[in-house]
């Protein structure tokens, strides 16, 4: 098994860009999420789903959009890119809504 | 909404004794607290989930231990080793059960001197 895998590892992104994050996990789960890590900070949720076509949003959503057609893909899209969406993105996923397994991560800035 | 405090400062350890790390939450009870650890560059890793039920988890090294009265995790490595040095956070299931995610303490950077 692969576990979790995100696409891209690093991108810089110009203010006003559009970009996708691509998030996959070959363990069935039926739970994913997705976090932003700022230096020094805890993860904070912006969207998860408990399942495919099932999207909730989390603590930190604005600027986000999230869709989930299969169970084993969840991509984040990130419209009009801010500075303040630099950050370290972590794609998660769970079987029974409670350990998380995590990708490698995705660095973004955005100048 | 939960809170988690954790020691943001580095924690330094000499080499073969024994790191302890401190989690304390407030508000609502969790009914399980997880410790994950995080290297540079890498996404957490899964060490140890406890339930509001238990008092202490082991794993090898790691023991947790739970106090929903004190609102209070402890997280112990004995018989450290260089290769324990990393971040280490706490995480708590939200008044969701944790189907709607985790709340991360922001995480104790522990160091082994060797």
């Amino acid at each position: 098994n692969a576990g979790v895998t995100q696409t891209p590892k690093f991108r810089i992104l110009k203010i006003g860009q559009s970009m996708t994050l691509q998030c996959t996990q070959d363990m069935n789960h039926n739970y994913m999420y997705w976090y932003r890590q700022d230096p020094g900070m805890g993860l904070k949720l912006i969207y998860y789903s408990v399942g495919a076509g099932i999207t909730d949003k989390g603590e930190v959503p604005n600027g986000y959009n999230v869709s989930r057609s299969t169970t084993e893909d969840f991509p984040l899209r990130l419209e009009l890119a801010a500075p303040s969406q630099t950050s370290v993105y972590f794609c998660a996923s769970s079987y029974a809504a409670d350990t998380q397994y995590f990708g490698p991560g995705t660095r973004l800035t955005v100048l | 909404s939960q809170k988690i405090e954790q020691n943001s400062e580095a924690l330094n350890i000499q080499e073969g004794k024994t790191a302890t790390l401190t989690c304390n939450y407030t508000n609502y009870s969790p009914a399980y607290l997880q410790w994950y650890r995080q290297d540079p560059g890498r996404g957490p890793v899964f060490l140890l989930l406890i339930r509001e039920n238990e008092k202490e988890k082991r794993k090898e090294r790691l023991k947790v231990t739970f106090d929903t009265t004190l609102k209070q995790s402890l997280f112990h490595i004995t018989a450290s080793q260089p290769a324990d040095s990393a971040t280490y956070l706490c995480a708590l299931d939200t008044a969701g059960g944790g189907a709607d995610g985790l709340t991360f303490g922001k995480g104790t950077h522990l160091i082994i001197q060797p």
